[in-house]
């Protein structure tokens, strides 16, 4: 069965630094979303795409998040300078489109120290 | 402005009883879809069941059923035959249709117990 695929898994880095995440959605998945879920709460969108456009980045940190899809398949969510208040679970999900059921990968759990 | 509550920040029940976690939505949006996943602690979340607001049946997927009251917007999970496994986190969710984009708006989520 096809699954989201994402990486790291884990990741640990200090404040200021670089982070990125990774993700590659299911064949054929036009949409793609990225998701933050601080622990203990429910995730929240950060950006999602539409093929290679974004359609909603209403909620990312312009500032210091960035995010891709440059060939309309997978995607890169970036992060500089990381800060303490991160600290989350990086969700990444794919559908069909927009109105089709959305797919989560397993995850990156970045902790900024 | 769209918004998913969950009450419960914790539940347990006993093994092989049913249980029933609550959530309540609010939209102004006639057309709108509900979700429920599970997060188990590995992390990644796993879809259960599906109600959208112009189905008239309750949804049901196997020991899984959606409790859909449009009048109250309440959209409660029932798991019936609660089993170890079982024992997660449990986040409702909505999706508004129109110029949302397709996005889901996520509760606070509930951590179920299962107890042997």
């Amino acid at each position: 069965e096809a699954e989201v695929a994402q990486s790291p898994r884990y990741k640990i880095t200090e404040k200021s630094q670089a982070v990125a995440f990774w993700c590659d959605p299911i064949s054929g998945h036009a949409t793609l979303y990225w998701y933050r879920q601080i622990l203990g709460q429910g995730p929240e969108l950060l950006v999602q795409f539409q093929d290679e456009s974004v359609v909603d980045d209403s909620q990312l940190p312009k500032d210091r998040f960035s995010a891709e899809r440059l060939k309309g398949v997978d995607s890169t969510l970036k992060i500089q300078p990381a800060e303490l208040g991160d600290s989350a679970m990086y969700l990444c999900a794919s559908s069909p489109h927009f109105e089709g059921e959305q797919y989560f990968g397993p995850g990156t759990r970045l902790t900024v120290t | 402005a769209q918004k998913i509550t969950q009450t419960q920040p914790g539940m347990f029940v006993q093994e092989k009883e049913a249980v029933t976690l609550d959530c309540t939505y609010d939209t102004s949006d006639p057309s709108y879809g509900l979700f429920w996943y599970k997060q188990p602690s590995s992390g990644e979340m796993i879809f259960l069941i599906y109600q959208g607001s112009y189905d008239q049946q309750n949804a049901t997927e196997g020991r899984y059923s959606l409790n859909f009251q449009k009048a109250r917007k309440s959209a409660n999970l029932v798991i019936s035959a609660s089993q170890l496994g079982d024992s997660a986190m449990y986040f409702c969710a909505m999706r508004v249709m129109g110029n949302q984009g397709g996005k889901l708006i996520f509760g606070q989520g509930t951590e179920l117990s299962v107890k042997p």
